[in-house]
């Protein structure tokens, strides 16, 4: 069965970073590309980025190049998603999804407050 | 970007009865491959969105034949025959043809 668990919901300060994960069961990991997006309640569903996990090639939505930066452990099965220089409107949920979007984590919330 | 505009907003259907979304893109959606990278996505309440339609018309594993996606071009429907009480959510369409990836904003699916 292809399980993807996220990481914990996080209450960050405004201009600090956060990091989550995304750790890939039921499927060889490098077979497929991860996904990343945001859902925030202004915004809807939002494409942020992708990595290839079996040559590490990254591609951003210019929108979030930045603000997000992709990475994943092979040697883990897990994917992770940085975001730096948080701000109010970085409050959002944030979903791992793979390949064709077939599968998605149960998302991880992040508010931004102080 | 490519812009998505979901129709209408929300839809309040009885059971039994058909509902059909509308997705209109602003740009053709046809790869130069030959193939539309058209999707449909339900998020039911508290969940993860699920994919339904993948290519305009291909049903994901387990989806069932009630979901029925059409469309070319710039123009796309999702119809989903004999409404469901699990069939209650939000329907998207997606579209990953053209960079960056594009959602619609959504369409509310209710029971009556």
């Amino acid at each position: 069965e292809v399980k993807l668990q996220q990481s914990g919901d996080e209450l960050v300060r405004p201009g600090a970073s956060v990091k989550m994960s995304c750790k890939a069961s039921g499927y060889t990991f490098t077979d497929y590309a991860m996904h990343w997006v945001k859902q925030s309640p202004g915004q809807g569903l939002e494409w942020i980025g992708t990595i290839i996990p079996l040559i590490d090639t990254t591609s951003y939505n210019q929108k979030f190049k930045g603000k997000a930066t992709l990475t994943a452990d092979k040697s883990s099965n897990t994917a992770y998603m940085e975001l730096s220089r948080l701000t109010s409107e970085d409050s959002a949920v944030y979903y791992c999804a793979r390949g064709r979007f077939a599968y998605w984590g149960q998302g991880t919330l992040v508010t931004v407050s102080s | 970007d490519v812009v998505l505009t979901q129709t209408p907003v929300s839809l309040s259907v009885t059971l039994g009865d058909q509902a059909s979304i509308s997705c209109r893109s602003s740009q053709s959606l046809e790869y130069s491959d030959g193939y539309t990278y058209l999707e449909w996505y339900l998020q039911k309440p508290g969940q993860s969105p699920q994919l339904l339609i993948y290519e305009v018309s291909n049903r994901f594993s387990g989806v069932p034949d009630r979901f029925i996606g059409s469309g070319s071009g710039t123009d796309f429907t999702l119809k989903i025959s004999r409404v469901e009480p699990e069939d209650l959510g939000v329907y998207y369409c997606f579209q990953a043809t053209h960079d960056p990836f594009t959602f619609g904003s959504g369409t509310k699916l209710e029971i009556k």
